[in-house]
């Protein structure tokens, strides 16, 4: 079945390290995003991506990095410059036979700083 | 983008229509409404969207008033597993690769 994966799906971090999530798509969609969702809010664009090697950011990318390399994949690394990194990270995707604005979602990485 | 309005909250009883509000009053001609819930620690899924006509689908019923500035989203029978929070979304139905932009929602609460 085409879908979204994400690993890991929980995670602990140290403070001061470095974390990368993954996400995977083979839906063949060209456009993949990242959100982040705080407690009890609503999701926050931290970067987007339209095309292979080319990426934006969105509202919170601060301490935040990501590339795309490759279709399929969108990692992003969240870095120690990210004051606050506790959160749930959630990956999306959509292209052209999904219809504009109509995105699939992963199931989400909680990454928890200790 | 136009913004939304909706309640935090709501209940409903199981085996009830849930009728959830979004007000959307500076709405303009090209964007659509969309809908998405999303359900206790997992991803939002896409339910349903639309322009002007009402709208239905297996999942659920969108109901647009003519002038546009509010719609309704309909689920008809709900049942526990609809507990969830539900996304109003309005946006110009651009090539695939927009960002959206998911606010509060609205907490449906199904109650036995």
């Amino acid at each position: 079945d085409g879908g979204i994966t994400q690993s890991p799906k929980y995670l602990f971090r140290k403070e001061g390290q470095n974390v990368t999530l993954s996400c995977e798509q083979n839906l063949n969609h060209d456009a993949m995003y990242w959100y982040r969702q705080d407690p009890g809010q609503g999701l926050r664009l931290i970067y987007y991506s339209q095309i292979v090697n080319d990426f934006q950011k969105g509202d919170i990318a601060e301490g935040y990095s990501v590339s795309r390399e490759k279709k399929e994949s969108f990692p992003l690394t969240v870095t120690s410059a990210q004051k606050n990194p506790t959160a749930f990270y959630l990956c999306a995707s959509n292209g052209p036979s999904s219809g504009a604005n109509v995105l699939t979602f992963g199931a989400g990485s909680r990454l928890t700083v200790l | 983008d136009a913004k939304t309005t909706q309640p935090p909250s709501m209940d409903c009883a199981e085996g009830r229509a849930a009728n959830l509000p979004c007000n959307h009053s500076t709405i303009s001609g090209n964007e659509y409404v969309y809908w998405y819930r999303q359900i206790h620690s997992q991803g939002p899924q896409y339910i349903i969207h639309g322009l002007k006509n009402n709208e239905t689908n297996e999942m659920a019923s969108l109901i647009i008033t003519e002038d546009r500035k509010s719609s309704t989203l309909i689920l008809p029978h709900a049942t526990l597993r609809d507990t969830a929070v539900y996304y109003c979304i309005v946006r110009v139905a651009h090539n695939a690769g927009d960002m959206l932009t998911f606010g509060g929602g609205t907490r449906l609460m199904v109650k036995p």
